[in-house]
């Protein structure tokens, strides 16, 4: 099993839809679960973290996570062309500051005008 | 808003010789960070570093990877003997207090051998 797991896509949807991006990890024990933004040839951008069960929201964007599934999700919004990018989920692994962010494959997202 | 500068933004190297990829992290960070994306793959782990010293390691990073920070600003990633397999865009991120608060990942360094 893959330790961080997300489809890879492409997910297409309309401009102004809500488009849903699901993770899911292995590690119980994980404690701090990330959303980054990566456009094709730059680096990753942290977009969200979420740290307890329930809903988060910042703007457009909502995670959720759900421990007892192995699940974090990012809605977005009213989505854009401007969104369209590669989602990846990150996961941290071992202790809060000397630990590691294991990233999932990415999702990439395609907002049609 | 703060940055985490990389140098160089591309590299080409001959198979066998050794690359310094450099990395200028937030000033204030403790934590500092090397990651890896082959092309059309996901990001990958190679190391973290804290208090001057390595706190974690992957199977990638072995005897031919080594890292430094030599002096208060830089963080460099040197590979001695490059493979082609080393071909891959090579982030360095840094972190205030730890991988719980996600990191900032600098631009980039894309690294081909040949």
């Amino acid at each position: 099993q893959k330790e961080v797991e997300q489809n890879s896509g492409p997910l297409s949807v309309p401009e102004g839809a809500i488009a849903s991006l699901n993770c899911t990890y292995s590690d119980r024990v994980s404690q701090s679960f990330f959303w980054y933004r990566q456009y094709s040839g730059k680096s990753p951008e942290l977009i969200m973290s979420i740290y307890s069960n329930g809903d988060k929201e910042d703007g457009r964007f909502t995670a959720q996570l759900n421990k007892a599934s192995q699940y974090v999700s990012l809605l977005i919004r009213d989505s854009q062309p401007s969104d369209s990018a590669t989602y990846l989920c990150a996961v941290n692994k071992g202790s809060n500051q000397g630990g590691k962010l294991i990233f999932g494959q990415g999702t990439e997202l395609s907002v049609k005008p | 808003e703060p940055e985490v500068t990389q140098t160089p933004s591309h590299q080409v190297t001959q198979m066998g010789q050794e690359v310094i990829l450099r990395c200028v992290p937030i000033s204030n960070h403790l934590y500092f960070y090397w990651y890896r994306q082959i092309l059309g793959q996901k990001v990958e782990f190679l190391v973290s570093f804290y208090n001057n010293e390595i706190s974690e390691k992957s199977e990638i990073f072995d005897d031919q990877f080594s890292v430094e920070r030599p002096d208060g600003s830089n963080f460099t990633l040197k590979i001695r003997s490059t493979k082609l397999e080393d071909s891959a865009m090579y982030f360095c991120a840094s972190s205030e207090q730890g991988v719980a608060y996600g990191y900032t990942f600098g631009s980039g360094t894309r690294l081909t051998v040949v």
